[in-house]
């Protein structure tokens, strides 16, 4: 059974960093082809897409967010951990990681986190 | 930076068929996905690589691609369909959502 769950902090102040961590289970970051990958949403809007990374450690970022982004995978622990820098009152939303299906291009996610709300204020 | 484009809202009744569109120059060269979000859940995908239905998907649930657009259809529409529905696709290097359709089952 695949499962994955984000954690990290509910509320982060102006300029600071967020770090958020995924935890996975049921397939390996190890696995040829295997990627997570990171989505965002804010309260009442669209998803957007943050980042991915792959097992052969290939990353991706948001074009848009690369600046700020940084994704790393932890193959022994099962773990994904996204950092964003210099957060803002915009940044704040539910934020997923999510495992894609296969390991065509583009990625379709097929296994969703229950998502984790971060509040940016101050 | 590359764009999808979807109607904010799509309206049916019980029992018609539904049809969301999704817009992008890529599309023709990039497999699109599509999304069902329900309020306060994660997405679940829905359709896959234009036409594809996961399993476990209703087969009412269907895809399509016409050049720069791609179509979400959703025949015999039921109530707990009433959902945001997304598109997802890339360009080159940036993987991109449209800006969702609410489905309305009146």
């Amino acid at each position: 059974q695949i499962t994955l769950k984000e954690s990290g902090p509910t509320l982060v102040k102006p300029t600071q960093t967020l770090t958020l961590t995924c935890t996975f289970s049921g397939f390996s970051l190890s696995t040829s082809g295997v990627g997570v990958g990171w989505i965002r949403q804010p309260p009442g809007k669209a998803l957007e897409w943050l980042a991915l990374i792959y097992w052969n450690d290939d990353k991706r970022y948001s074009p848009s967010l690369k600046s700020r982004l940084t994704i790393t995978k932890d193959t022994s622990k099962n773990q994904v951990v996204l950092t964003m820098t210099n957060m803002d009152p915009v940044d704040t939303a539910t934020y997923y990681c999510a495992l894609p299906l296969g390991s065509g291009y583009p990625p379709a996610f097929d296994y969703w986190g229950q998502g984790t709300l971060v509040t940016v204020s101050s | 930076s590359y764009e999808l484009t979807q109607p904010p809202s799509v309206s049916v009744s019980p029992g018609q068929t539904a049809r969301i569109t999704c817009s992008g120059d890529a599309l023709p060269k990039q497999y699109a996905y599509w999304y069902q979000q329900k309020p306060g859940q994660a997405p679940v995908l829905v359709i896959y690589k234009d036409s594809e239905r996961p399993s476990g998907i209703p087969e009412r649930f269907s895809g399509s691609s016409s050049g720069t657009t791609v179509t979400l259809t959703i025949s015999g529409v039921q109530a707990e369909d009433e959902a945001d529905y997304y598109c997802q696709s890339a360009d080159s290097s940036d993987v991109v959502f449209g800006g969702g359709t609410k489905l309305t089952v009146l």
